[in-house]
């Protein structure tokens, strides 16, 4: 397994509020990701990295953004956390073909 | 737009018989396939992948395979065991960075 931490674990925040959601990895991968994953939609992707300051959009990116300062770590952000961001957050990166994810935060917006 | 359907939510099968997952596509600039097994309260983990110019890819009890014409492919497990029962996911990549997921289909095995 790729060494994959993502902190918090869990998370239960209001309305409103930012929220950063941290991915650390320790196997020097170039890509990163982020994804969520909620009933009937399996994993979907909100931003990805293809290395340093470079990063781009997923198919759910609307209401986040992400920060790559250094290759190990992979920011989410929630500017303003609505009810619809309630979830579960799954980073991964990957080197070639193969992603290996993280094991997840499960965030509850109230 | 679905690009990876996984249209059986959940699947129940017996203990020493063939499970059997499926997966459709719709792009058929997709050239990369993946099968990942999720457990509860962890990350997806990589089962076993196939390329576009394969049919079949077997490794140990997990063997898919590729219909490219029906943009299909299913992942068989057998014999299956109860350390099968697990949510699984196809992917699909037309690039080597990025994998578009299905919606899963969660595997029971019953003693």
């Amino acid at each position: 397994d790729a060494g994959i931490t993502q902190s918090p674990r869990h998370k239960v925040t209001e309305t409103g509020t930012p929220v950063t959601l941290r991915c650390h990895q320790t196997e020097n991968h170039r890509y990163m990701y982020w994804y969520r994953q909620d009933p009937g939609h399996g994993l979907r992707l909100i931003h990805y990295s293809y290395g340093v300051k470079d990063t781009d959009k997923g198919e759910v990116s609307d209401g986040y953004s992400v920060s790559r300062s250094k290759t190990e770590d992979f920011l989410l952000t929630l500017e303003s956390a609505t009810s619809s961001q309630t979830s579960v957050y799954f980073c991964a990166t990957s080197a070639e073909n193969e992603q290996f994810f993280g094991p997840g935060t499960r965030l509850t917006v109230l | 737009d679905q690009q990876v359907k996984q249209n059986s939510p959940s699947l129940s099968v017996q203990e020493g018989r063939i499970s059997i997952l499926n997966c459709d596509y719709t792009n058929s600039m997709f050239d990369y396939f993946l099968w990942y097994k999720k457990y509860p309260a962890e990350g997806p983990t990589f089962l076993i992948s196939i390329s576009s110019i394969k049919d079949k890819n077997e490794d140990g009890r997990f063997t898919v395979f590729l219909n490219k014409s029906a943009k299909h492919l299913s992942l068989h497990i057998v014999p299956s065991q109860p350390g099968d029962s697990a949510v699984y996911f196809c992917a699909a990549s037309g690039s080597r960075s990025k994998l578009v997921f299905g919606q899963g289909t969660r595997l029971t095995i019953n003693p």
